[in-house]
Parts: C-alpha cells; structure tokens; sequence
C-alpha cells in the first residue's frame, strides 16, 4: 500500500481557499486516491475521490498531476465548520485483501 | 438504512477484564475494518475482513480477536484489558470490491477506558 505523507498542521480564515497537499510517492497504477474530514469524537467522513487530473463536487475539488505521486484537496471559502483533521489515502479498487491504513491526517485550523 | 451501528458507546473496564465491542453494518458490504483511535493522533488499523469467514489482522492487532460469522456482524474482542487499550474504537465497512468508489462508512465509536 501507498505511505501518505501530509502536513501536520494549517491555519485559515474564514473565507480563504485552503489546500491540503498529501504525497503518496509509490502509488501504484490501480491505486485511487480518497479524502476524509474528521471532527472531534466522530468518525471519518469521506469527502472525495479521485484518480486523475481534477474532480470536483459540492465539498471541494481534488487535484491530482500526471505523475499521482501527490495529490492536493482544495476546499474552497472555507467556514470555522471545516476546522477539521484531514486525512488522505490511497486506495487499491481491484479485489483482493486490502487494509485501508490512515496516516496522521492535517488539522485544519479556521479563524474567524 | 442505520449504516453502521456500534455498542456500546462508552464503557469502563478494569485491567484484566474482557470484552466484545460489536459492530453490524445493514449495507451489505463485504469489507468491514476495527480502528483505534488515541487522543490526537490518527487511526490505527487493528483487523479487518474481506467477507464472512475471512479476517486479517492490521497495523496493531496485538491483544485483540475479531470474528465474522455473517456479512453484517464484526465483533471485536479485548482480552485482559490494559490500560494501553485506553481508546476510542471505530468500526467501518466498505463497498470495495463491489463495483463502488470504496467508500469507507463509520460508526460513532465506542469510547474504552481501562483503569
């Protein structure tokens, strides 16, 4: 499975664009790559996937180049309700045993 | 739909006691993951399975059991409990597999302190 690296910790303000960027350097061609949000005493909640290039939906937008050795989610005009950890993985679609490791995720903190 | 239930949602143990924490999930989802979570850290994988019958354990399996007799229950069993198991616990289940994205659904958690 692909390591995941990201940033610790960023700092917003209300209304800002923020973008996450996480590394995954040994993807492999079958991997995609997911997004969740975490709030404090809940579960992870998934925000977005993608394989290549751009994807978007109402949430946010995740940008991925050609070599997928990165990815970055960009949230846009972000609220004090994003303020969230943020966690990315790679993930292999093919069957087969596949355990889904998190790494230690982005705490997003936005100011007002 | 409940998606992915847990319980009990708190409990206190004393070391060297034992318990199930279980999960059921009603999406028909082959995958199904145990996670432990420490304060301010991220989640850690203890088992998993692939479908019924079928377990693997994960990045910290160490002093935990898990079963899967059916597609909807994946109970996980703390064996003389320590105070290092001291954490919120979460199950999911996935669709991977199954011509979906691979979203991974969580339940609520179950909170586990041991003294």
């Amino acid at each position: 499975l692909a390591k995941t690296t990201q940033p610790i910790s960023m700092d917003s303000y209300e209304g800002q664009e923020v973008n996450i960027t996480c590394s995954h350097n040994n993807i492999a061609t079958n991997d995609y790559i997911t997004w969740y949000q975490q709030f404090p005493s809940q579960g992870p909640r998934f925000i977005i996937q993608g394989y290549k290039t751009k994807v978007t939906n109402e949430v946010a937008s995740l940008f991925i180049p050609a070599d997928r050795k990165s990815s970055t989610l960009s949230l846009p005009r972000v609220s004090l309700s994003d303020t969230a950890v943020y966690y990315c993985l790679v993930v292999l679609m093919d069957t087969g045993r596949r355990a889904l490791t998190f790494g230690s995720g982005t705490r997003l903190q936005v100011q007002p | 739909n409940a998606g992915v239930t847990q319980t009990p949602k708190f409990r206190i143990l004393k070391i060297g006691q034992s318990m199930t924490l279980q999960c059921t999930q009603d999406m028909n989802h082959n995958y199904m993951y145990w996670y432990r979570q420490d304060p301010g850290m991220g989640l850690k994988l203890i088992y998993y399975s692939v479908g019924a019958g079928i377990t693997d354990k994960g990045e910290v399996p160490n002093g935990y059991n898990v079963s899967r007799s059916t597609t909807e229950d994946f109970p996980l069993r703390l064996e003389l409990a320590a105070p290092s198991q001291t954490s919120v616990y979460f199950c999911a289940s996935s669709p991977l597999g199954q011509g979906s994205t691979g979203e991974l659904f969580f339940g609520e958690g179950s909170r586990l302190t041991v003294l």
